[in-house]
């Protein structure tokens, strides 16, 4: 079926430092692909998106391009900062929201 | 705009109870969906209404249900209560269930806990 892989965290990191959060998904069709992130004790919050193969998604700084070939979709940051730590979950929609079982990100001064 | 809204925020029940979880959606968002979440089984899609019809289901017993008003404001109800109910329940809402509008937002949650 339908499903979502994220790589395992949590990951840790130097402010400053540059961030990759791999993702990877299986599909039987053509789905739309998400970054969302949840600051503890908070909903998700839609962080990037992208709809079709090759488009690049981006916000605040973070970027993720969907990948056909390779079926990922990677999240990057050129230079996190104290404040992006937090969950970040991948996820795909084909008919309904399948999400990757979340990578926590901790930045440290 | 208001965001999506959820009441309420946090609930203790009892096992054997049963509960009525409220989400109002985005003003204009036609569509609501609901997940659970725990620490085990991570985000899980729950069901999804629009314009007052259920229109997809996740794996999940009879016990869990849901509706949806004319004004696209959604309810879910859990009934029988078992440990493994306890969970952070978050609603989303988009405009449309299909591509483009189906981006969802999302609310903060209701915190379940079940004794």
């Amino acid at each position: 079926g339908d499903s979502v892989t994220q790589m395992e965290g949590p990951v840790t990191l130097s402010e400053e430092a540059f961030l990759t959060i791999n993702c990877t998904y299986t599909a039987t069709g053509y789905p739309s692909l998400f970054w969302y992130v949840q600051y503890p004790g908070e909903g998700l919050q839609l962080l990037l998106k992208a709809t079709k193969a090759d488009d690049k998604g981006s916000n605040k700084g973070f970027e993720a391009t969907y990948r056909k070939e390779t079926t990922s979709f990677h999240l990057e940051k050129g230079s996190v900062q104290v404040s992006d730590s937090a969950v970040y979950f991948c996820a795909q929609h084909t008919g309904k929201l399948i999400f990757g079982q979340g990578t926590t990100l901790q930045v440290k001064p | 705009k208001a965001g999506v809204t959820q009441t309420p925020r946090y609930l203790i029940k009892t096992r054997g109870q049963q509960v009525t979880l409220s989400c109002s959606p985005i003003s204009g968002h036609r569509s609501v969906s609901w997940y659970q979440q725990t620490p085990g089984q991570g985000l899980q899609f729950l069901f999804e209404y629009f314009s007052e019809t259920q229109r997809n289901k996740g794996n999940f017993p009879g016990r869990f249900s849901g509706r949806q008003f004319s004004n696209s404001r959604s309810e879910m109800n859990v009934s029988t209560l078992e440990l493994g109910d306890s969970a952070l329940y978050l609603c989303a809402s988009s405009l449309g269930a299909l591509a483009p509008t189906y981006e969802q937002y999302f609310g903060p949650g209701t915190r379940l806990t079940v004794t």
